[in-house]
């Protein structure tokens, strides 16, 4: 069991501009979570997958957002045109599922948009 | 509306003190957990509490959940320095493994 594992750990980046994360969940697990978090908050859900099924996405979420989860591994979130209201830390969490609420977190994505 | 309430919102003391923190919600929740974080690192999971007045213990930590699944508290005995951070709560409801998660207490712990 390694974890769940983010990359990059930090990203700058101009207003404007595209990023992407990669998220990579514990293997056996086949559900995956991303949030967005500011800073003394609790995780804001944005989306979650299901093996590669994602099977839900937050009504707050902006369509400059998507995500994926090709072959039900990896996951990755993508934003386009970056604004400064998009600066916050970007977690993602897996879960076994199977009756399994507990949730697995990797060390997050701090993003700023200048 | 934040379904699940934690308090205090924040709390500063000093080394040795006992603390104890609350999540309360008007919603009942089928388990609940407690998670705690430091900065520029992901949320910890410490305990899943399942059971209406379930009572765990994690060394000097002490989660209770309410008999009616709807609140849950967190109390450290003689705390340390070591215990600083962000501590989240997180509710179960469904089946969709969804959490409905709290604001978070953010604990300091002064030597």
């Amino acid at each position: 069991d390694t974890g769940v594992s983010q990359n990059p750990r930090h990203k700058i980046t101009k207003r404007g501009q595209n990023v992407t994360f990669r998220c990579d969940p514990i293997s056996e697990h086949n559900r995956l979570y991303w949030y967005r978090q500011t800073l003394g908050q609790g995780p804001e859900f944005l989306t979650y997958f299901q093996n590669e099924a994602q099977l839900e996405k937050s009504r707050l979420l902006s369509d400059r957002f998507s995500a994926e989860r090709p072959k039900g591994s990896f996951s990755t979130l993508e934003i386009q045109r970056t604004e400064q209201g998009d600066s916050a830390m970007y977690l993602c969490a897996s879960i076994r599922g199977q009756g399994s609420y507990e949730q697995y977190f990797g060390p997050g994505t701090r993003l700023t948009v200048t | 509306t934040q379904l699940l309430e934690q308090s205090p919102q924040f709390l500063s003391i000093q080394e040795g003190e006992n603390l104890t923190v609350y999540c309360n919600s008007s919603s009942v929740f089928s388990s609940l957990q407690w998670y705690r974080q430091e900065p520029g690192e992901g949320p910890v999971l410490l305990v899943t509490v399942v059971t209406g007045g379930e009572v765990k213990k994690l060394k000097r930590l002490t989660f209770q959940f309410g008999d009616a699944r709807k609140d849950s508290s967190l109390h450290i005995t003689a705390a340390q320095p070591g215990d600083t951070g962000l501590y989240l709560c997180a509710g179960a409801r469904g089946s969709n493994y969804q959490l409905i998660w709290g604001a978070g207490t953010k604990l300091i712990i002064k030597p």
